[in-house]
């Protein structure tokens, strides 16, 4: 089973910094099926990034995903104050694996 | 735009049973693969496993495979998870989404599901 492990817990920024979100595999996943989300609190999930760099529909410029094989990035450019959230990252291979999660929270 | 309704919130005893429910809205789902996600308080998000709505295909993730059932009526396009003896770790939010090219691109609201004696 391959897990997926998300750093850092925590990541406290300013608005206008950057954000780098790590999201690693225990195993090579294809990234074709490695999504990524974001959840604000009282919400459901809200999917951000789909085959590891592709931005879904509405999603702003300022989220870029990168990465390959074992090493998956999202990064957020400029944080907005709406971006203060929970991000999740995904994997597909007919079952379905979150990370744990990474906590981007005000500074 | 397709849109998914889930069932309201639900406060339980123990050994209750319960089936909640996650269907489309606005344009028809047609047939996909819906998913349902477990949300514990304060906790991340669990897969718990995904239905096909067009003939009921199921796989479960293995820490749920036989604590839940899932289940689909494909003449209203409509999602079922269920649990015939609840117990108090039970209490989350579930979502359920929809399945797409591997990715979870359209979500429903959750239903809260507390269990309590």
């Amino acid at each position: 089973e391959i897990v997926l492990t998300q750093s850092p817990g925590t990541l406290s920024l300013s608005p206008g910094d950057t954000a780098t979100l790590s999201c690693r595999a225990s195993q090579s996943v294809s990234s074709s099926y490695l999504g990524w989300y974001q959840q604000k609190p009282g919400q459901a999930p809200r999917l951000l990034i789909s085959g590891a760099s592709t931005r879904a529909t509405g999603i702003p410029g300022r989220f870029s995903g990168s990465g390959s094989g074992t090493d998956f990035t999202l990064t957020i450019s400029r944080l907005e104050p709406e971006d203060f959230a929970v991000y999740y990252c995904q994997r597909y291979a007919g079952s379905v694996t979150f990370g744990g999660g990474t906590r981007v929270e005000i500074k | 735009e397709v849109q998914l309704v889930q069932s309201g919130a639900e406060v339980k005893k123990p050994g209750e049973s319960l089936k909640i429910s996650c269907g489309g809205s606005g344009h028809s789902l047609g047939d996909f693969w819906i998913a349902w996600v477990r949300q514990m308080p304060g906790q991340g998000l669990e897969w718990m496993g995904t239905i096909y709505t067009g003939d009921s295909d199921t796989r479960y993730s293995p820490s749920f495979q036989g604590q839940v059932i899932i289940s689909a009526d494909k003449s209203i396009t409509t999602a079922y998870l269920q649990w015939s003896s609840l117990k108090a770790s039970d209490t989350a939010m579930y979502f359920c989404a929809r399945l797409l090219g591997g990715d979870l691109d359209v979500w429903g609201p959750g239903t809260l599901v507390t269990v309590s004696s």
